[in-house]
Formats: structure tokens, C-alpha cells, sequence
């Protein structure tokens, strides 16, 4: 029961640029609360990809931004590569009596 | 080295329990809240339970509420999950994580323990 939403999927030739939307409401991401991505590959743990709307941990290659705007966040990958094929989640606050965090549907993004 | 570590999960019949760990090791592990994330086969990643660094504050998905419990023991840096009465749906990898003390993201995860809730 994700209130973040997200495109099943997206995909991109190498070099590409491709974006992925999280769309939420006024009770998380419109309420100003800060976005989280992950990225996860399969059979792995999610890591920790951007905090904080758009700052990325250390190791996180430059290739990947984000941002926030009103109720939606979205997670670019610029130059896109092989090893970038994995399935990617937005991750806010939610104020709503259905629980403090919220994940979003989740990403796959299929490199061409 | 700084690491979560799960362990506990298994096959359990409906009905029955399970209890959750995750062993904190490499960080200081009293000043972080903590939390579990479940993912069923194939499906998307769902917040399960919070724990503040101090054990005070719990906060729970309304999915496990009442039959779920979380809690730490600082003399062993471990974070528990106490599962009840469990369901087909519970079945899940579970995995720790560690709350960021300023971001609140969660910057450090265990590989997850997998529960099997079957007849």
C-alpha cells in the first residue's frame, strides 16, 4: 500500500539519460519532508543512493541527481551504464495514520 | 567494520512466532534509531517498525501492529523484532536498517533474513 508512486519501469540506452518520478501527496512530499533514494540490485539490500532530495553519499557516482518539487521527486541518471540496471525507491515521511515512512512502488531500470 | 547482520528468519507455520535479529557492529550503536523493512517475493520494499536510539519511541506499519514488537539491547548492540500470530502475507526478507541521525535516511542495512510464514 506504497502513497509514493512510481513508474514500473524506465530504460535507456548506454549514454542516456533517463528520469524516474515519485509522485506523493500533501501528508509526505508536499508537506516538505525530505526524499531518500535507494538503489537495489537483485537479491541485495537496498543501498543508500541520494539523501536528503539531492545530496549523494560518498562512493555515489556524479551521473546520479535528484530533486523535489510540490508533491513529486525524481532521480536522473545522466550517461547511463550497464552496471545502472537495478530497481530504484523513493522513500519519504508520511504524517498520515497509515505510518511514519513511506517507500515508493520501486523502479526497474532496464539498460537497451 | 561497520555492519548490520540479521538472523532468525525461517519457515514457521501461521499462527506461530518468530523472533528477529540484527546484530549491530562498527558504529555507535546507542545513538542511532533504528528500523525493519520487509520485502515480499518480488514485490516492492515496505516499512515495517521504527525504534528510537533511546528505545523509548516505537512506531509500527499499521499491517503489523499488535502483533509485531520492536526493541534493542544496547549491552549487545542488537535490534530485535519480536513477530506474532504470523501470516501468509508476513512472508518476507526482512532487513535492518540504520536511521541517519540528521537525514533520517537510512544509510546502513543488514543483507536481510528471509521468513517464511507457511502450512
Amino acid at each position: 500500500q506504497s502513497v509514493l508512486t512510481q513508474p514500473p519501469s524506465v530504460s535507456g540506452a548506454p549514454g542516456q539519460r533517463v528520469t524516474i518520478s515519485c509522485t506523493g501527496s500533501s501528508s509526505n512530499i508536499g508537506a516538505g519532508y525530505d526524499v531518500h533514494w535507494y538503489q537495489q540490485f537483485p537479491g541485495t539490500a537496498p543501498k543508500l543512493l541520494i539523501y536528503a532530495n539531492r545530496y549523494r553519499p560518498s562512493g555515489v557516482p556524479d551521473r546520479f541527481s535528484a530533486s523535489k518539487s510540490g508533491i513529486s521527486a525524481s532521480l536522473v541518471i545522466t550517461g547511463l551504464q550497464a552496471e545502472d540496471e537495478a530497481e530504484y525507491y523513493c522513500q519519504s515521511h508520511d504524517s498520515s495514520l497509515s505510518g511514519p515512512k513511506v517507500f515508493g512502488t520501486g523502479t526497474k531500470v532496464s539498460v537497451l | 567494520q561497520v555492519q548490520l547482520v540479521e538472523s532468525g528468519g525461517g519457515v514457521v507455520q501461521p499462527g506461530m512466532s518468530l523472533r528477529l535479529s540484527c546484530a549491530a557492529s562498527g558504529f555507535t550503536f546507542t545513538i542511532y534509531s533504528m528500523q525493519w523493512v520487509r520485502q515480499a517475493p518480488g514485490k516492492g520494499l515496505e516499512w515495517v517498525a521504527l525504534i528510537s536510539d533511546d528505545g523509548s519511541n516505537k512506531l509500527y506499519a499499521d499491517s503489523v501492529k499488535g502483533r509485531i514488537t520492536i526493541s534493542r539491547d544496547t549491552s549487545k548492540n542488537t535490534l530485535y523484532l519480536q513477530m506474532n500470530s504470523l501470516r501468509a502475507e508476513d512472508t518476507a526478507m526482512y532487513y535492518c536498517a540504520r536511521d541517519n541521525t540528521v537525514t533520517h535516511a537510512l544509510d546502513l542495512w543488514g543483507q536481510g533474513t528471509m521468513v517464511i510464514v507457511s502450512s
